[in-house]
């Protein structure tokens, strides 16, 4: 089963960009993630689909602040222009042989 | 509008059961695969559970194998989590999750496109 490895957390300042990394496992590379968001008591919120050919597809509603991309093993999430309410947990998630799998969430902290 | 509203959580003892519910609309429900997944508290996601738009095919986490059953009733636009045996480390927020497509054969590839806002599950004497 592939694994996802995200660190533990990030920060960057109001209205400056960060970009979030999730590194699939060895073998398992070529994988399409989504990005969650989840603020502080809410509940999940999808973000996006990214392919390893870093295109992706935002979910309903999805700010164009928010932009994805690829480079071999690892996946990127990208915030730019960053508010207050994206001080937020961040997950990403793929599936493979009917198992879906997190990372353990990046925890963003906006300064 | 996709809205998904979880109910049936509770405090459970240990050996306990429960079952969890979850209305859907704004969708054509029975087209779409469906999942449950949980949060203990102060931990990351785990998936639990997923279902086919039919029914006809149900997949498991191995530590809920034998003791939750998922099911769901599309004349009514409800998903259910039958949990059973409960442990401890059962304790979570049960969330319900729309997939973006149905699983149209044994393999499911689909991703969660939708989320409920859950419902706390406590296991404790």
């Amino acid at each position: 089963q592939p694994v996802l490895t995200q660190s533990s957390s990030a920060s960057a300042s109001l209205g400056s960009s960060v970009k979030l990394t999730c590194t699939l496992s060895s073998g398992h590379s070529t994988y399409i993630i989504t990005w969650h968001q989840q603020q502080p008591g809410k509940a999940p919120r999808f973000l996006m689909r990214l392919e390893g050919s870093g295109s992706y597809n935002r979910g309903s509603g999805v700010p164009d602040r928010f932009s994805g991309s690829s480079s071999g093993a690892d996946r990127y999430l990208t915030i730019s222009n960053l508010q207050s309410e994206d001080e937020a947990n961040y997950y990403c998630e793929t599936w493979d042989s009917n198992t879906w799998v997190f990372g353990g969430g990046t925890k963003l902290t906006v300064l | 509008e996709v809205q998904l509203l979880e109910s049936g959580g509770g405090l459970v003892q240990p050996g306990g059961s429960l079952r969890l519910s979850c209305a859907a609309s704004g969708f054509t429900f029975t087209t779409y695969a469906m999942s449950w997944v949980r949060q203990a508290p102060g931990k990351g996601l785990e998936w639990v559970s997923s279902i086919s738009g039919r029914g006809d095919y149900t997949y498991y986490t191995d530590s809920v194998k034998g003791r939750f059953t998922i099911s769901r009733d599309n004349s009514k636009n409800t998903l259910y989590l039958q949990v059973g045996s409960l442990r401890a480390e059962d304790t979570a927020v049960y969330y319900c999750a729309k997939h973006d497509r149905d699983c149209s054969s044994a393999t499911c590839q689909a991703y969660f496109d939708y989320w409920g806002q859950g419902t706390l599950v406590t296991v404790s004497s």
